[in-house]
């Protein structure tokens, strides 16, 4: 099975909510868990850095207040598109480090606002 | 600061030819260097890696990569590909040492394989 698992897999929203993608590392615990975001067609831009029991490192541009990621346990970590719209549609992709540099990445969640 | 740059967005190859895809990065620090595989709507497995050591790294569904440092390449290798094998390839780098691994992707290149 998946060693990091996302869910959901797909999820559709109506534009001005907010949705939960939750990442979990499955059988290891990931102090540092990655999200990235992922347009058509084109490559992952990391969002940011989220540590277990500390707050997330946000990349340059990406706005704090909409994509709130908590990272409450060494297995799960949550990200929540806030006051979604429909530019916030998108591949989202989460990855933990198990240790040193090995890295698992999640499925993926295909987010849909309509 | 570190980047790849990945030529070709696309590669296309028939069945049974050799695959390469061509990954250059920068970096200012000995860097740590990925290949990933993506197929269609779904998530990222790892083929290889080089973080030190042997420069050749081989790995996964029999590809390989070769770390160059003074060409400042990582180009991804198969001597015959496979139906299978048609995907989006990323090529990644982190830098040594680094506390938190991050990793800057390329932005991909689609190989298709024609029979």
């Amino acid at each position: 099975g998946a060693v990091v698992s996302q869910h959901p897999s797909w999820v559709i929203c109506k534009s001005g909510t907010s949705v939960k993608i939750e990442c979990r590392s499955l059988d290891f615990q990931a102090t540092t868990m990655f999200w990235y975001r992922q347009f058509p067609k084109q490559s992952l831009m990391l969002m940011a850095t989220s540590n277990e029991g500390s707050k997330a490192t946000y990349e340059q541009g990406v706005e704090k207040d909409k994509f709130l990621i908590n990272h409450a346990s060494l297995t799960l970590s949550t990200l929540t598109v806030t006051s979604a719209h429909p530019e916030d549609s998108s591949f989202y992709i989460c990855s933990a480090r198990q240790g040193g540099d090995t890295i698992y990445f999640g499925e993926g969640s295909w987010l849909t606002v309509v | 600061a570190q980047s790849v740059t990945q030529l070709g967005s696309h590669v296309s190859v028939s069945e049974g030819a050799l695959v390469l895809l061509r990954c250059n990065y920068s970096s200012s620090v000995p860097p740590y260097l990925f290949w990933y595989v993506q197929y269609p709507n779904q998530g990222l497995q790892l083929l290889l890696k080089y973080t030190t050591g042997a420069t050749l790294v081989k790995g996964i569904n029999g590809f390989e990569a070769e770390f160059k440092k003074s060409e400042t390449s990582f180009h991804l290798t198969k001597p015959s590909a496979h139906m299978s094998d048609a995907a989006e390839y990323f090529c990644a780098v982190s830098e040594s040492g680094g506390s938190n691994y991050k990793l800057t992707f390329g932005k991909g290149t689609l190989l298709t394989v024609n029979p």
